[in-house]
């Protein structure tokens, strides 16, 4: 089926540089997220978007977050700058509502490490 | 407090056993969904059931959203269907999807 492609799959960085994470959603699919997981932890939302912009933002989307996807381009979560408890997988969604269902497409996550 | 609760938190079976997971939430919800993680880390939507009974190969999926719960039922379980079982809900179009802890089946063959 259709994928949400994720881009690095890996990345390793130092503490207070800037990271992109890049996302290319289903091409169908009107709503985009973020999702933080850390290690063996629960899945937890940062961010959704929708027309440009931002819908609703967690608690742990922190002033170092940002996001946006210029038009035909990627879907991106910066953060600048990094800090240690950022460390975690850090997964994109897309979405597509039809009536009453939705279907929901996750990529493969991206494993940041900062050190 | 925990939005969506999972029982049990971990399930070891033999090939061939079924497995029954449950997700309790504590919120009107308008789409429940049920997705695996592989060992691998990455997330399959398994089945999306915000109320009656699913079916899709061998899995089944019972919501009764009136008592807030939904139900995860593996029948004739393989070792490939080893990882972790997350169950989240979102409360409407483009909403965010919140998340159990999840629970981790282990198929020994």
């Amino acid at each position: 089926g259709p994928k949400v492609l994720q881009i690095p799959s890996h990345q390793i960085i130092d503490m207070g540089q800037m990271v992109t994470l890049n996302c290319d959603p289903v091409s169908n699919h009107l709503y985009f997220y973020w999702y933080k997981q850390i290690l063996g932890q629960q899945m937890e939302f940062l961010v959704n978007f929708y027309n440009g912009k931002v819908m609703e933002k967690s608690k742990l989307f922190k002033d170092q977050f940002s996001v946006e996807r210029p038009d035909g381009s990627y879907f991106t979560l910066k953060i600048q700058p990094t800090a240690l408890e950022d460390s975690a997988v850090y997964f994109c969604a897309s979405s597509y509502y039809r009536g009453m269902s939705s279907d929901y497409t996750f990529g493969s996550g991206t494993r940041l490490l900062v050190i | 407090g925990q939005q969506v609760q999972q029982s049990p938190s971990s399930l070891v079976l033999q090939e061939g056993e079924n497995a029954e997971l449950q997700c309790n939430f504590s919120s009107t919800a308008t789409q429940l969904q049920w997705f695996y993680q592989s060992p691998g880390g990455s997330l399959v939507s398994l089945l999306s059931n915000p109320s009656g009974t699913k079916h899709t190969g061998r899995l089944t999926s019972t919501t009764v959203t009136k008592e807030r719960r939904s139900s995860l039922h593996i029948s004739s379980s393989q070792t490939t269907d080893s990882g972790t079982y997350l169950c989240a809900i979102d409360r409407g179009t483009g909403s965010k999807l919140s998340f159990g802890k999840g629970a981790k089946l282990t198929v020994s063959p």
